[in-house]
């Protein structure tokens, strides 16, 4: 069964450093989202892609944060510069549109923790 | 604003019982659908049920049942038979017309031997 990838699984780096987080989508789908969920909270929202831009964004998604498709299989989240309260757990999620509807269910992948020290 | 509330922050239940996990959630949009999503301890956020609002019928997935009313703005999970390895967080989410999904705080459910 296809399914979202993500590497690595752990990160630990230092504050002030850039990071990329990798991910793998499902290959048919067009729809690429990240989020984050900070150590015993609930998962956030980051930032959808499509067609090669951003769709969507949240307040969390501020300068320091930007997303890329390198090729036709990677889609990557990169932060600039970490602070401490980035450290969470970020998932990479993906979707296949459905025609006429709501789309529905998004795919993630198995999460990258990113330790920021 | 769209706004998914869980008010079980936990829950225990017997093995072999059924448990249901509450979600009721706020939007004016029309259109817009409902999952739940279980994460284990391991951490993975693993799909489990979808219903769309224009859905007449409660979905369901083996083991999983979605009781939707919508006229009550709730979208409880239903688990039947619960087993060992159904302890986990429970999320209930939303997504509107647009990309975003907003999830609620979750319900840790732990089953009991």
């Amino acid at each position: 069964e296809p399914e979202v990838t993500q590497t690595p699984s752990h990160q630990v780096t230092q504050m002030g450093q850039e990071v990329i987080l990798r991910c793998v989508p499902i290959s048919n789908h067009l729809y690429f989202y990240w989020y984050r969920q900070i150590l015993g909270q609930k998962v956030e929202f980051l930032v959808s892609f499509y067609n090669n831009e951003i769709s969507e964004k949240s307040e969390i998604f501020d300068d320091q944060f930007s997303v890329e498709r390198p090729d036709g299989s990677n889609f990557t989240l990169k932060i600039r510069s970490t602070k401490l309260e980035d450290s969470a757990m970020y998932f990479c999620a993906s979707s296949e549109p459905f025609p006429g509807r709501v789309r529905n269910e998004q795919y993630f992948g198995p999460g990258t923790r990113l330790t920021v020290t | 604003a769209q706004k998914i509330t869980q008010t079980q922050p936990g829950m225990f239940v017997q093995e072999k019982e059924a448990v249901t996990l509450d979600c009721t959630y706020d939007t004016s949009d029309q259109s817009y659908g409902l999952f739940w999503y279980k994460q284990p301890s391991s951490g993975e956020m693993i799909f489990l049920i979808y219903q769309g609002s224009y859905d007449e019928q409660n979905a369901t997935e083996g083991r999983y049942s979605l009781n939707f009313q919508k006229a009550r703005k709730s979208a409880n999970l239903v688990i039947s038979a619960s087993q060992l390895g159904d302890s986990a967080m429970y999320f209930c989410a939303m997504r509107a017309p647009g990309d975003k999904i907003i999830f609620g705080k979750g319900t840790r459910l732990h089953i009991l031997p």
